[in-house]
């Protein structure tokens, strides 16, 4: 079974503060995508990974940065957190050529004060 | 105008019943479409592909309709255990290009 998991359940931050969310997988995916979850919006694309050291935008990447060093390992930066921050973070891999079967981690929970 | 829309319920229905709910697209050139399940307080999980010729996985049955722009899902003998919320997804070739619907809730009740 694939696996992905992430480095937090919950995380409670303030406002400013940097904060970085770890996503890992094991099963060789070539495709990494982090999304957040807001009620009413569903899941929105922040940043996606094809490849290591390779990231495209999603559709809404302002505010994140994204780091993929290794093909396991995919993390969202906020550099400076914000209240509108607030919310589900999921991060999700899929294996090359077949990029729509996407299975997800847990999730974080982040709460912005 | 949402890319991919569902009507978010509830849809609260009696177990053994047949429930079926749409989701709608506004992209013609999509290319790929799901519906996933996703529990409460849990990530979402790939329920089923749907193809141009509909498919079938036990009690449940997708379909697609092109030219109305609409994928459906119909749960046929429902479960309490199908009380979840289920996300349509659309898809095209590129993966920055995956729509999300926000969900519609189906609470299944004895």
């Amino acid at each position: 079974d694939v696996k992905v998991t992430q480095s937090s359940r919950y995380l409670v931050k303030r406002t400013g503060e940097k904060v970085f969310l770890e996503c890992v997988q094991d099963m060789d995916h070539e495709n990494m995508f982090w999304y957040r979850q807001d009620p009413g919006l569903g899941l929105r694309l922040i940043y996606f990974s094809y490849d290591v050291k390779m990231k495209e935008k999603g559709d809404i990447p302002e505010g994140y940065s994204v780091s993929r060093e290794k093909k396991e390992r995919f993390s969202l930066i906020l550099e400076s957190a914000s209240t509108n921050q607030t919310s589900m973070y999921l991060c999700a891999s899929s294996l090359v050529g077949n990029t729509d079967t996407q299975y997800f981690g847990p999730g974080t929970r982040l709460t912005v004060l | 105008r949402k890319e991919v829309e569902q009507d978010p319920g509830p849809f609260n229905v009696p177990e053994g019943a047949t429930v079926a709910f749409n989701c709608t697209y506004s992209n013609s050139a999509s290319q790929s479409f799901f519906w996933y399940r996703q529990d409460c307080r849990k990530e979402p999980k790939l329920l089923m592909s749907v193809y141009s010729s509909g498919n079938e996985d036990g009690r449940f049955t997708a379909q697609l309709n092109r030219a109305s722009q609409y994928i459906s899902l119909l749960i046929r003998d429902s479960k309490l255990s199908d009380s979840a919320t289920y996300l349509c997804v659309v898809s095209y070739s590129s993966a920055s290009k995956i729509i999300f619907g926000s969900g519609t809730r189906l609470s299944i009740r004895p």
